[in-house]
C-alpha cells in the first residue's frame, strides 16, 4: 500500500512564497503528482516527477527525491486565486493513483 | 487537451433508490477509467479501476455489488450507486488514462450525490 504524509494547511502572504511537503512509503513507484483542488472541484494537475530533481513549470516547482521518499511543490509569487488544497498523489505500476489528505493554503492580502 | 465529462453534476435521491453516474471521454478513448470518491475535507478514496469490456477491480472495502460499474465502450464508464443510503452521499469523480506515453489521469468535473 502506500503512505503518504503533507501538511494539513499552510498560511501565507500575497506575492511569497511557500513550499509544500509530501512524504510517502510505497510498495511500488511509477511517479508522483501534484493536484490543486478548490472546493467542491475536481483535481487539476499541476506536475508530474518520475526522476529525481526539479521541475518548474511558471509559478510552481515540483521537486522529487526518491531515494527519501520526499517530494515538494513551491509555489511562487502567490496569488488570492491560489488560495485551494494542494494533493500529492503517488502512482504504482497498475497506474493507480493514491492520494495525500491534501494541504489547505490560505493566501492573505 | 483531454477532457472528461461527467453527468449529472449533482442529484438528489431518496434513501433506497439507485443513481447511476456518467464518465465519458470526449476525445480521446480510454482503456481505463478510474472512480474516486471524496467526502468533505477528505482526499479522494480509488474506489475502483474500470477497463474496458472486462469486470472492474475494486480497491478493498468497497462492495462491489453496490458500486456497480460498467465500462462498456471506450469513451464510457458508469457507476451505479444502488441502494443508495444517506452515508453513501459524497463526490463521486471519475478519472480516465490517457493514451500510451501520456502519464496523466484526466479527471471529470464530479458528480455531488446527496441521498436523502
Amino acid at each position: 500500500g502506500q503512505n503518504i504524509d503533507q501538511p494539513t494547511e499552510m498560511t501565507a502572504t500575497e506575492g511569497a512564497i511557500v513550499q509544500i511537503n509530501c512524504t510517502y512509503q510505497t510498495s511500488g513507484f511509477n511517479g508522483l503528482f501534484w493536484y490543486q483542488q478548490h472546493a467542491g472541484e475536481a483535481p487539476t494537475f499541476l506536475s508530474y516527477n518520475v526522476l529525481d530533481g526539479l521541475e518548474e513549470k511558471g509559478r510552481f516547482s515540483s521537486f522529487l527525491s526518491r531515494s527519501k521518499g520526499y517530494s515538494y511543490l513551491l509555489l511562487k509569487e502567490l496569488q488570492m486565486k491560489d488560495s485551494a488544497s494542494y494533493l500529492c498523489a503517488v502512482r504504482d505500476g497498475d497506474y493507480k493513483l493514491s492520494f495525500g489528505a491534501g494541504t489547505t493554503v490560505t493566501v492573505r492580502a | 487537451g483531454a477532457v472528461v465529462s461527467q453527468h449529472p453534476s449533482w442529484v438528489i435521491c431518496k434513501s433506497g433508490t439507485s443513481v447511476k453516474i456518467e464518465c465519458r471521454s470526449l476525445d480521446f478513448q480510454a482503456t481505463t477509467m478510474f472512480w474516486y470518491r471524496q467526502f468533505p475535507k477528505q482526499s479522494l478514496m480509488l474506489m475502483a479501476t474500470s477497463n474496458e469490456g472486462s469486470k472492474a477491480t475494486y480497491e478493498q472495502g468497497v462492495e462491489k455489488d453496490k458500486f456497480l460499474i460498467n465500462h462498456a465502450s471506450l469513451t464510457l464508464s458508469t457507476l451505479t450507486v444502488t441502494s443508495a443510503h444517506p452515508e453513501d452521499s459524497s463526490f463521486y469523480i471519475c478519472s480516465a488514462k490517457g493514451l500510451a506515453g501520456d502519464h496523466e489521469q484526466y479527471f471529470g468535473p464530479g458528480t455531488r450525490l446527496t441521498v436523502t
